[in-house]
């Protein structure tokens, strides 16, 4: 099983839509969490850090559930510049460091 | 301020060839991420420095890659032999030693063709 799962659709909707995306982490000493985002053929860049009482910036709401291993993003009155890739990440302690892992990712288009 | 450089871009060789690709993490950030990303299997975490110590590379794939940090300011991910299934786009990423781990900036990806 994939330490970080997501669903990697692609998700088409209009521009004006709210879509989610859902995340599953396997690693219950996962310790912090957030969505990345990658534009084609770009780098990846982070979009929100995911806090336990949920959160939200603009448009975009980020929710976990730790009893559930779950991760979600809400992304509100769709736009065309959000088409992207949105990545899941997770940081969990190895020894004395920590590291990410990133989902696959789920592919967003937004359409006229 | 300029972020992080990576080179080449864009690299094609034949199988069996050295491949060197290049970092130049952000000023001031204390450590650095080596990627690797394909459509299979996403975005792997390769190896890590820290201070220029490597720290973590278990993600290291096989002997034939190998990376070192010989100062603050320049890396290199080396594979020697490369084979067709190294093809992929490896970012270079750095960030702030006492930050938050999660503030990882990345480079633009050298995208390697092997053949």
């Amino acid at each position: 099983r994939k330490e970080v799962e997501q669903d990697p659709g692609p998700f088409n909707v209009p521009e004006g839509a709210t879509v989610a995306f859902n995340c599953t982490y396997s690693n219950s000493a996962s310790q912090s969490f957030f969505w990345y985002r990658q534009d084609c053929r770009k780098e990846p860049k982070l979009l929100m850090s995911v806090y336990s009482s949920g959160n939200e910036d603009g448009r975009f709401t980020a929710q976990l559930n730790r009893a559930s291993q779950y991760i979600s993003l809400l992304i509100r009155d769709s736009k065309l510049s959000d088409s992207a890739t949105y990545l899941c990440v997770v940081n969990r302690p190895t020894g004395t460091a920590s590291k990410l892992t990133f989902g696959t990712g789920t592919r967003l288009q937004v359409t006229l | 301020d300029a972020g992080v450089i990576q080179s080449p871009r864009h690299e094609v060789t034949e199988m069996g060839q050295e491949v060197t690709l290049r970092c130049k993490p952000i000023s001031g950030h204390n450590s650095l991420f080596w990627y690797r990303q394909t459509m299979m299997r996403g975005l792997e975490l390769l190896i890590y420095f820290n201070n220029n110590v490597p720290i973590d590379d278990s993600g290291m794939p096989e002997d034939r890659f190998s990376a070192k940090m010989p100062n603050a300011s320049f890396s290199t991910l080396k594979i020697q032999p490369s084979e067709p299934r190294d093809s992929a786009v490896y970012f270079c990423a750095s960030s702030r030693s006492g930050g938050p781990l999660y503030e990882q900036y990345f480079g633009p990806g050298t995208r390697l063709t092997v053949t």
